[in-house]
């Protein structure tokens, strides 16, 4: 049974600092890695997709990585803002039969962003 | 506006009493899903449909129901809720296949009493 992981589950860390938020999963034979935000009161954005046959994807300040044979990618969030602040979760779509689009989630990190 | 919407995005109600939890998409998505969220547990699956007419569990599909006669609206139904349903709801869509990403609605915050 597919299973993942966040560390750490809450991150507190002064603005314009650089962090790295973890995930991890069991089983290496996923489709696809998303990596969402969650603000409160609001639902999931997606920020980035990386296929299993991709290493990372970019998008601004943000950069996902993704390592299938070790069970684990990275965000990176480079000069943190406070506007940063939020939850962010983790979700691999797993491969097997007809539900690709499956989702399993991470419990998430809350990120606190100092000003 | 691309988007996913709920509704009701709040609700209170008590045990036993019917509701329905409208989903509603505009991308003309295949794909679309029911989750709850539940502090430690994370978002749970409860059903997912295909396209029209094609449904299937998920995870957690107790309590629940849904249908999917049109491709933009996919309703979940709790026939008669109990306290233990208290969640938050997320609907989401997509499209069919690996490369897609999925987009999720702003959730609904259920209080059974």
């Amino acid at each position: 049974k597919q299973e993942v992981t966040q560390i750490p589950a809450a991150l507190s860390v002064p603005e314009g600092e650089n962090l790295v938020l973890n995930c991890s999963f069991t089983d290496s034979a996923i489709y696809n890695l998303q990596w969402f935000r969650q603000d409160p009161g609001k639902g999931l954005t997606s920020l980035l997709l990386i296929q299993s046959s991709q290493r990372e994807q970019t998008s601004g300040r943000l950069n996902a990585s993704l390592d299938k044979s070790s069970g684990r990618s990275t965000l990176y969030i480079a000069a943190s803002q406070p506007g940063d602040s939020a939850t962010y979760l983790c979700a691999v779509s797993l491969n097997y039969g007809g539900a690709t689009n499956k989702l399993i989630f991470g419990t998430g990190t809350l990120l606190a962003v100092q000003p | 506006e691309a988007q996913v919407t709920q509704n009701p995005r709040y609700l209170i109600t008590v045990t036993g009493k019917k509701l329905t939890v409208t989903c509603s998409q505009n991308m003309n998505h295949e794909y679309m899903s029911w989750y709850r969220q539940d502090p430690g547990l994370g978002l749970r699956q409860i059903y997912y449909s295909m396209n029209v007419e094609v449904t299937d569990k998920g995870d957690v599909p107790e309590g629940y129901k849904v249908s999917r006669k049109e491709k933009r609206n996919f309703p979940l139904i709790l026939e008669s809720p109990s306290p233990n349903q208290t969640s938050l709801y997320f609907c989401a869509s997509g499209r069919l296949g690996t490369v897609y990403e999925q987009f999720f609605g702003p959730g609904t915050r259920l209080t059974v009493l």
